[in-house]
């Protein structure tokens, strides 16, 4: 199995509302990323969680906050976006982190996310 | 500063043709470059990865070169078909700042 499970696959939120996108892997993998991507640009990483503990925060404002319950388990927790926070958010995951190996990152489909 | 940038955002080829898409990057001393493809609105599937002491990968119909030298990772697709056509994403490891960057991409369309 070398799928990454992203949910949902669409969500509409207002300026004021709390959601979480959430992402699974049942690879094994201790690495888990989350990018964003904006229409026609590449993905941008935000988060980076390995062994089950944040080591990268790319400066991502206050109002994302990354969770990691589980070796398998990656949510991402949202409250009081801005409308341009609308993107196509990206989940991946990687044996072990990128820095230890030179390794292959799995992606998840995506959660598109429009902000109103 | 630091980027890298792939050829053009969009490339047309006919069928049967190679499609050669470039990767150019300035300031990174990269362990290793990958290749990933992304379909309209899903993630990146990766493709093929080559270190920084590999000249050539290849896996079917695709082939990577890796130079070094001249700071450009090459990208070819033998005998394109209409399947192909999707945006093409390198990524690089940079190995002095640990970070995992993207490129521009490219979108490859193939013409029947």
């Amino acid at each position: 199995d070398t799928e990454v499970t992203q949910t949902p696959k669409h969500l509409v939120m207002g300026m004021t509302n709390k959601k979480s996108l959430k992402c699974e892997q049942h690879m094994g993998h201790r690495a888990m990323y989350w990018y964003k991507q904006k229409a026609k640009k590449p993905p941008e990483l935000m988060f980076v969680y390995s062994y089950e503990k944040l080591s990268i925060n790319e400066s991502v404002p206050s109002r994302f906050s990354p969770e990691c319950p589980n070796s398998s388990l990656l949510n991402l927790h949202l409250h009081a976006l801005q409308p341009e926070d609308s993107a196509l958010y990206l989940c991946a995951s990687s044996q072990v982190p990128l820095w230890q190996k030179q390794e292959t990152q799995y992606f998840g489909p995506g959660t598109r996310l429009l902000v109103l | 500063s630091q980027k890298i940038e792939q050829n053009s955002e969009a490339l047309n080829i006919q069928e049967g043709k190679t499609a050669t898409l470039t990767c150019n990057y300035t300031n990174y001393s990269p362990a290793y470059l990958q290749w990933y493809r992304q379909d309209p609105g899903r993630g990146p599937v990766f493709l093929l990865l080559i270190r920084e002491n590999e000249k050539e990968k290849r896996k079917e119909r695709l082939k990577v070169t890796f130079d070094t030298t001249l700071k450009q990772s090459l990208f070819h697709i033998t005998a394109s078909q209409p399947a192909d056509s999707a945006t093409y994403l390198c990524a690089l490891f940079d190995s002095g700042t640990y970070k995992y960057i993207f490129g521009t991409g490219t979108r490859l369309k193939v013409l029947a």
